[in-house]
């Protein structure tokens, strides 16, 4: 069946680095949501891309869709203590269809 | 505001017994619910897509016996643990997929603990 890995499972940076957390699909997909998850919250839609070679900023965020629609990518620049949690990639196979969550990348800042 | 609510947020139930949790879309109707369970630090995995009016679609490995979905209108899913065990202990949580703003986003319930001893 489909499958989404994301890598790291997790990632520790000072305040003001960079991160990057990446999604594979082993199969192409209609289009990929990322979503944040806060300790003790539940998940919490971030963006959505469905084009080719998407890509979309948010303030910091900067989400990256592959060519081939099997990839993805999340970067922040200069984190905050505030971009703490657990960031996923779900690949979706369009309309109303299922989404498959990758494994999560969980993010800890360090002040 | 939320526009997915879950029900219980947690709960703690004695060993063979079955507990419900209810998922309930907010001003909008949701032909397709979907149900995931999440354990400590680990990813949501999905265990089963509820279709209003007709049969849950359950994942390979998820027991239909063991988490009866029931989707009897179109604002309500509903989620059985039946018999419930130990191992069964979990996090809970339902989602529905709305158009807003031009893309078609999940909005997931606040998810149900559950806890059996």
């Amino acid at each position: 069946g489909q499958q989404v890995m994301q890598i790291p499972q997790y990632q520790h940076v000072q305040e003001g680095e960079d991160f990057t957390t990446y999604c594979n699909s082993s199969t192409t997909l209609s289009n990929i949501q990322w979503y944040k998850q806060r300790p003790g919250g539940h998940p919490v839609f971030l963006i959505q891309l469905v084009k080719s070679g998407e890509v979309k900023k948010q303030k910091r965020l900067t989400f990256q869709f592959g060519e081939a629609k099997k990839n993805s990518s999340l970067h922040i620049t200069a984190t905050q203590t505030t971009d703490v949690g657990t960031y996923f990639c779900a690949g979706g196979s369009g309309g109303y269809n299922k989404l498959i969550f990758g494994a999560g990348t969980r993010l800890a800042v360090h002040p | 505001g939320a526009v997915v609510s879950q029900h219980p947020s947690w709960v703690i139930c004695k060993s063979g017994t079955s507990v419900k949790i209810e998922c309930r879309s907010l001003d909008f109707q949701a032909t397709t619910m979907f149900w995931y369970r999440q354990f400590p630090k680990k990813s949501l995995m999905l265990m089963a897509t509820s279709n209003e009016g007709s049969k849950a679609t359950y994942e390979q490995g998820v027991e239909k016996d063991k988490f009866l979905i029931n989707h009897a209108s179109l604002t309500l899913s509903t989620l059985t643990v039946t018999s419930a065990h130990p191992e069964d202990s979990s996090f809970y949580i339902c989602s529905a997929r709305m158009p807003k703003g031009g893309e078609l986003e999940a909005f997931f319930g606040q998810g149900t603990r559950l806890t059996v001893v």
